[in-house]
């Protein structure tokens, strides 16, 4: 069974840096692309960016280019969402998000969710 | 990159049957036969309802089903049921491996 299993909630303060997690199971990591969709609180999805994990190659929406930085660590089946410098219009729900089997453009699996509260 | 334009709100009586539209740009949605459509509840994560514009992953009823023309698509559930009442949010390829969602959509039945 495929299943993207998601760090836990965060609380920060402006100006901390912040990496969260997803590791993948149940399915070959390498093969298949995880992504990363942010829902602002009472707000829809918007879709971040992504990474092949079988080459570590992320592609970024423009919105979020150079705001946070996609990486995987193929070792360990986990792909991570990280950003330097939080600021309060960051707080969100993350997902991280797989393709399905046979469809490279839609979203058949999706991780828990990780809540992000940043403080000013 | 702008998000697809849903209705905000769409309501139906069950058994009835309510159409959502998706409608994006001749850069997302009419370029590529590639929409995809999820259904959210509170507190949940996203569940994928329709892919490649019509077609529906294995368990998804076929109450629910998808279509496009030009820079619009579509998703239409007939046969409301209460348990259909969530978000709904079409998403698009939109080239140099980007995707754009929609504003969502709530459904109330």
């Amino acid at each position: 069974e495929v299943q993207l299993v998601q760090s836990g909630a965060e609380v920060k303060k402006s100006g901390e840096s912040l990496k969260i997690s997803c590791n993948g199971s149940g399915y070959r990591f390498t093969s298949y692309w995880i992504g990363w969709v942010r829902q602002m609180p009472g707000k829809g999805l918007e879709w971040m960016g992504f990474i092949s994990p079988g080459d570590s190659d992320a592609t970024y929406s423009p919105s979020f280019q150079g705001q946070v930085t996609i990486s995987a660590d193929r070792s360990i089946s986990t792909a991570y969402l990280q950003w330097s410098s939080l600021k309060a219009s960051d707080t969100a729900i993350y997902y991280c998000a797989r393709r399905g089997n046979d469809d490279y453009y839609s979203i058949a699996y999706w991780g828990q969710g990780t809540l992000v509260t940043v403080s000013s | 990159q702008s998000a697809l334009t849903q209705p905000a709100s769409v309501s139906g009586s069950p058994g009835q049957s309510i159409t959502i539209s998706c409608t994006g740009t001749s850069s997302d949605v009419g370029s590529y036969n590639l929409v995809s459509w999820y259904q959210q509840d509170p507190g949940k994560a996203p569940k994928l309802m329709i892919y490649e514009g019509s077609k529906r992953p294995s368990g998804v009823s076929n109450r629910f089903s998808g279509s496009k023309s030009g820079n619009s698509a579509s998703l239409t559930i007939s046969g409301l049921q209460a348990e259909d009442e969530a978000d709904y949010y079409c998403c698009s390829y939109a080239g140099g491996s980007t995707w754009v969602f929609g504003g969502g959509t709530k459904l109330t039945v």
